[in-house]
């Protein structure tokens, strides 16, 4: 039962333009969503996350918006650079099981020049 | 001058050996966890510890069985090892437990490969 979903394996975006990754979640008891950053061979490194409270939170090139009534989320990275290639993990957690997180199964990013 | 550190970065094993992987967290965090990553890219959590203390451990195979012998480290050690336990499996660290704003700090990953 796949509780975080990227729909998207993989997503080929210009430099300078805006990368999109989306991310949808079926279980209600989600509070806090994270993004994860992966580069090959190294483990996820945190970039942003959001409180259900919120539905934008924004952190230089990084945006990323909650629509609690879809159940979904989205990055948004303007404008796209180079080393923003790598891949992208949705996670989520719920109110009592804090250090919990559901991870999505990821998204890969290419920005091509 | 690594935050999260595993050892090793790869390993390759026959099954029904026992092996283990050591982590090692240098961030003064409080809790630790491991993940697993399979073939499809599902990222789960395996088990936290909190000041050596288990505090999640997710319907893992009793062959798995986690060590912590101080707060900075947390090992996995994993008996009789079957084909399914080929993986990637990460270590991870953070500050608290219960507040769920705390970010999660990765290590680098062992790629265990059994055959």
């Amino acid at each position: 039962d796949q509780q975080v979903k990227q729909n998207s394996p993989s997503l080929s975006v210009q430099e300078g333009r805006i990368s999109i990754l989306n991310c949808d979640y079926t279980n209600s008891m989600f509070d806090y969503f994270l993004w994860y950053k992966k580069y090959p061979a190294e483990g996820p490194t945190f970039l942003i996350s959001i409180s259900s409270i919120k539905d934008k939170n924004e952190d230089g090139r990084f945006t990323v918006f909650l629509n609690k009534s879809a159940k979904h989320l989205s990055l948004h990275i303007v404008p796209s650079q180079p080393g923003d290639s790598a891949v992208y993990f949705c996670a989520a957690s719920g109110a009592g099981t804090a250090s919990k997180l559901t991870f999505g199964t990821g998204t890969r990013l290419q920005v091509t020049l | 001058d690594t935050a999260v550190s595993q050892t090793p970065k790869y390993l390759v094993t026959q099954m029904g050996n026992d092996k283990s992987i050591k982590c090692e967290q240098n961030l003064g965090h409080d809790t630790m966890y491991w993940y697993k990553q399979d073939s499809k890219k599902f990222l789960k959590i395996m088990f936290s510890y909190n000041n050596k203390e288990l505090i999640i451990n997710e319907t893992v195979p009793n062959r798995f069985s986690p060590k912590s012998p101080d707060k900075a480290h947390l090992n996995l050690h994993i008996n009789s090892l079957e084909l399914g336990d080929s993986a990637v499996y990460f270590c991870a660290s953070s500050q608290d437990l219960g507040v769920y704003q705390e970010t999660q700090y990765f290590g680098p990953g062992t790629r265990l490969l059994v055959l």
